[in-house]
């Protein structure tokens, strides 16, 4: 079965740090990953996928996400993180037979200036 | 293009009584999800409808929950003789087909029982 685990809880950085939320997965065809962020009180926002293609995947609010297939990882990066970036995100991959999105338990992002 | 729209933000229900949860996807999608939300918690998957076609209900209590997406109108997630338990933010996502699109999320619907 697929599944996503993020196995942190919590991740603190530094303001203007780079910054590695991870996440690794276990599929049974090709991957199709997702990343997401949630803010407090606000449903999830899209950030960026991997389909096919370049290992490196760039998404939205200069984040971006590193496809590693021998360790099955898609780890989310930042090269300089904002205190606007602390949020709670979400890796996710769809499932091969049905189509449906399956979420990791989420890793909280805390910048502190 | 209006995003998912779900309806109501805000529920509050007695125990015992019904809710009804509504979510209007983005405009061209076909494919509907629901996702259940514990404060403090990751994001439980429930089920997930085609127009007229429970997909994978994999996710659903077996009592009391039910989802649809009709042919017109809303996808609704209904739940009978609502428990304490069931207090939760309940969101709805929308995709188009194929395997390699992204779901685009509602504002969710936060359920309290009372």
């Amino acid at each position: 079965a697929q599944s996503v685990a993020q196995p942190e809880d919590q991740v603190n950085v530094a303001e203007g740090n780079p910054l590695t939320v991870k996440c690794t997965y276990s599929v049974s065809g090709n991957p199709y990953l997702f990343w997401y962020v949630q803010y407090p009180n606000r449903g999830l926002q899209f950030l960026l996928k991997y389909i096919t293609g370049d290992n490196l995947v760039k998404g939205s609010y200069g984040f971006e996400a590193e496809f590693n297939k021998s360790q099955t990882s898609f780890h989310l990066k930042k090269p300089s993180a904002l205190v606007s970036d602390s949020a709670l995100y979400f890796c996710a991959v769809r499932d091969d037979n049905t189509g449906k999105l399956i979420f990791g338990q989420g890793t909280t992002l805390q910048v502190k200036p | 293009n209006a995003g998912v729209m779900q309806n109501p933000r805000h529920l509050v229900r007695r125990r015992g009584q019904e809710a009804r949860l509504r979510c209007s996807p983005m405009k061209g999608h076909s494919h509907v999800y629901w996702y259940r939300q514990l404060p403090e918690e990751g994001l439980k998957f429930m089920v997930y409808l085609q127009k007229e076609n429970i997909i994978d209900e994999s996710g659903m209590p077996k009592e009391r929950f039910s989802a649809e997406f009709p042919k017109e109108g809303p996808s609704i997630l209904r739940i009978q003789q609502v428990v304490r338990g069931d207090s939760a933010a309940y969101f709805c996502a929308s995709s188009p087909k194929g395997q390699n699109t992204e779901a685009f999320f509602g504002q969710g619907t936060r359920l309290t029982v009372v």
